[in-house]
């Protein structure tokens, strides 16, 4: 257990919709990061929170946004789900900005039907 | 940005024999990490092992060693006396200097993956 936390585990639903996924990170930990991994892109960092601050963008589509709250959970919200949009989506955190190894949450699995 | 090649996308060898997985990258920056990780059929991604750039002496962790070639910008992975749970997809993962947002991100960049399979 790497101490991160992701709900929901599974989360099916129709292109065209929003959905939300959300993170706790590992206590202690201010950097919260998103990964999406999919069979055809691999896996593919999005986007990172610091101390509730955006820190770095990656390959994170419009339709995609994040935020980190003060408790220092995130949410990643999706919006306009398209069917390429299924995969599985990571979080992780690590105690800084960077040169820390990530602890990853056990992810959810997003189906767009 | 950077890039992260493993030339094996799946390798299988018996339980107890040593195996190493190969993995080369590339980036521009002069301070970054290495590491290597592991995602069994739970899904769940664990650290391997890490290794931090400036550092010439190669990384171990237990059964698990690293051979890290700076200037070949190589980095392998040895998995000595192999288990069956070492059974798992492993990537290879170079972490270089986070730009800020609007700078672009280079980050935290996998490798497609080496698929190995530990036979009993």
């Amino acid at each position: 257990d790497s101490g991160v936390t992701q709900t929901p585990k599974h989360l099916i639903t129709a292109t065209g919709q929003r959905v939300t996924l959300r993170c706790s990170p590992r206590s202690g930990d201010l950097s919260v990061y998103w990964y999406q991994q999919s069979l055809d892109q691999g896996l593919q960092f999005l986007i990172q929170y610091y101390n509730g601050e955006e820190r770095a963008k990656g390959n994170i589509l419009e339709r995609f946004s994040a935020q980190q709250f003060p408790d220092l959970h995130s949410e990643l919200n999706l919006s306009s789900l398209e069917l390429g949009d299924s995969a599985l989506y990571f979080c992780a955190s690590s105690p800084s900005a960077g040169y820390y190894e990530q602890y990853f949450g056990p992810g959810t699995r997003l189906t767009v039907t | 940005a950077q890039t992260v090649t493993q030339s094996q996308p799946e390798m299988s060898v018996q339980e107890a024999e040593t195996v190493t997985l190969s993995c080369t990258y590339d980036t521009s920056e002069n301070n970054y990490y290495l590491f290597w990780y592991k995602q069994p059929p739970s899904r769940q991604m664990i650290l391997v092992i890490r290794q931090e750039a400036y550092k010439q002496q190669n990384a171990t962790e237990n059964r698990f060693s690293v051979n890290f070639q700076k200037a070949a910008k190589s980095f392998s992975l040895k998995i000595s006396d192999s288990q069956l749970g070492d059974t798992a997809m492993y990537f290879c993962v170079v972490e270089g200097f986070m730009m800020y947002s609007g700078g672009g991100a280079d980050g935290l960049t996998f490798g497609k993956g080496t698929h190995l399979i530990i036979q009993p």
